[in-house]
């Protein structure tokens, strides 16, 4: 039972290059999230979705869009990346609103923009 | 703005001893407050959670004491491990709406 799984693990970009994150859940959840982990600050919501075709901003959404076409897939694109952007990214996922105490996170992809 | 203030942001015990982190909010609108557990190079996952109707709530070694009145809320881990060591998250929510985390308390269980 793989849960929620982040490719990739690792990422370098240059300031000013694109990528895409992407995050798969095989537990049939309805509601997913990408936050943003930096030292001290906690973690941070970037944007969620609530169903397949929907997406909403969170707290720090600057910067970053998602895309939910699948509803087992969430991705999280940077379209210019910036050093400030530098962190390290979780996917989560939840099976309802009713259940979004009991968030089932991936393993993280560690983001470094030079 | 943090709406979750946690303290300590470190935190070292001794092995046998007792581990509290204590976390305050605001919004007097959350009716769901969770405890995540990390482990370097991993993604956090749940530990133990509260609703506001009991002031406390019991797993293993893990409590969480609930102060409605004082809008703080508090994880104490008895009979610490090593193996405990790990950044703790409070968190709090409205229902149906996402998770506000505090920003994290770094334990480390000394042998």
């Amino acid at each position: 039972n793989a849960g929620v799984t982040q490719t990739p693990k690792f990422r370098v970009l240059k300031t000013g290059q694109s990528m895409t994150l992407l995050c798969a859940q095989d537990m049939n959840h309805e509601y997913m999230y990408w936050y943003r982990q930096d030292p001290g600050m906690g973690l941070r919501l970037i944007h969620y979705s609530v169903g397949e075709g929907t997406t909403a901003k969170g707290e720090v959404p600057d910067g970053y869009n998602v895309s939910r076409l699948k509803k087992q897939n969430f991705l999280l694109g940077l379209e210019s990346a910036a050093p400030s952007q530098t962190s390290v990214y979780f996917c989560a996922s939840s099976y309802s609103a009713g259940m979004v105490e009991k968030l089932f996170f991936g393993s993280g992809t560690q983001l470094s923009v030079l | 703005q943090q709406q979750v203030k946690q303290s300590p942001q470190s935190l070292i015990v001794q092995k046998g001893g007792i581990s509290i982190i204590n976390c305050a909010y605001e919004n007097t609108a959350f009716d769901y407050f969770p405890w995540y557990q990390q482990f370097p190079g991993k993604g956090p996952a749940l530990l133990i959670a509260i609703r506001p109707d009991v002031s406390e709530k019991k797993e293993g070694r893990f409590t969480i004491s609930f102060n409605k009145s004082a809008k703080q809320f508090s994880l104490h881990i008895m009979d610490s491990q090593p193996g405990d060591s790990a950044t703790y998250f409070c968190a709090a929510s409205m229902s149906g709406y996402a998770l506000n985390f505090g920003k994290g308390t770094s334990l480390l269980v000394t042998p």
